[in-house]
């Protein structure tokens, strides 16, 4: 199994341009989340899924769009790119199948960096 | 507001020594989980704390949970170099069937052979 990959790894981006960031996870998870991850401020929820179909906001879901239109990607857009969306965003999925046994932890993608001139 | 708050923020430790991270939030859970992330890399799963009064233990690592107080500790025994990362708690805020997770700010330890 590849758990949860991120597409792309890297991204660079001038000042309101788009893009969208992909998240695939072949675990047959029913819940997936994106982070964002700044310096010093550990790890702020944007959106999360709790299934096909529905998406529901995090803490700062502010100039960002989702969507799960399929069980194993969760894709995550920026409409018009900001330098404050500078970051290293994280998705990560989790059973929850697992919560009553407490092996509902997440699972983590490997990142990908996005630098917003 | 709710907080989740970690300290210290960076630690430094000798190979051998003990220590303890500490995490209080300040809403009521039950479920709290602890992270590793190894620079530039992604998270890694360490603990799933359910319940008050748990405690769990990896190696050189004890997690425990005391939701009265709305704390958890990661203890650190006998420390090794390859103990050195960044460790995160976060705690589920999630009711009704939704599962959202605030993170704290993370402990960077740093350990010195």
């Amino acid at each position: 199994n590849a758990g949860v990959t991120q597409t792309p790894k890297f991204r660079v981006l001038k000042t309101g341009q788009s893009m969208t960031l992909l998240c695939a996870q072949d675990m047959n998870h029913e819940y997936m989340y994106w982070y964002r991850q700044d310096p010093g401020m550990g790890l702020r929820l944007i959106h999360y899924s709790v299934g096909e179909g529905t998406t529901a906001k995090g803490e700062v879901p502010d100039g960002y769009n989702v969507s799960r239109l399929k069980k194993q990607n969760f894709l995550l857009g920026l409409e018009s790119a900001a330098p404050s969306q500078t970051s290293v965003y994280f998705c990560a999925s989790s059973p929850p199948s697992g919560r009553a046994r407490g092996t509902d932890t997440q699972y983590f993608g490997p990142g990908t960096r996005l630098t917003v001139l | 507001e709710l907080k989740v708050e970690q300290n210290p923020l960076f630690l430094s430790m000798q190979e051998g020594k003990n220590y303890t991270i500490y995490c209080n939030y300040s809403t009521t859970s039950d479920r709290l989980y602890w992270y590793r992330q190894d620079p530039g890399k992604s998270l890694e799963s360490l603990f799933v704390l359910l319940s008050n009064g748990a405690v769990k233990q990896e190696g050189r690592l004890m997690a425990s949970l005391d939701t009265k107080a709305r704390l958890s500790t990661l203890h650190i025994t006998a420390a090794v170099h390859d103990l050195s990362a960044t460790y995160f708690c976060a705690v589920d805020i999630g009711s009704s069937g939704t599962y959202k997770y605030i993170f704290g700010t993370g402990t960077r330890l740093k350990v010195l052979a």
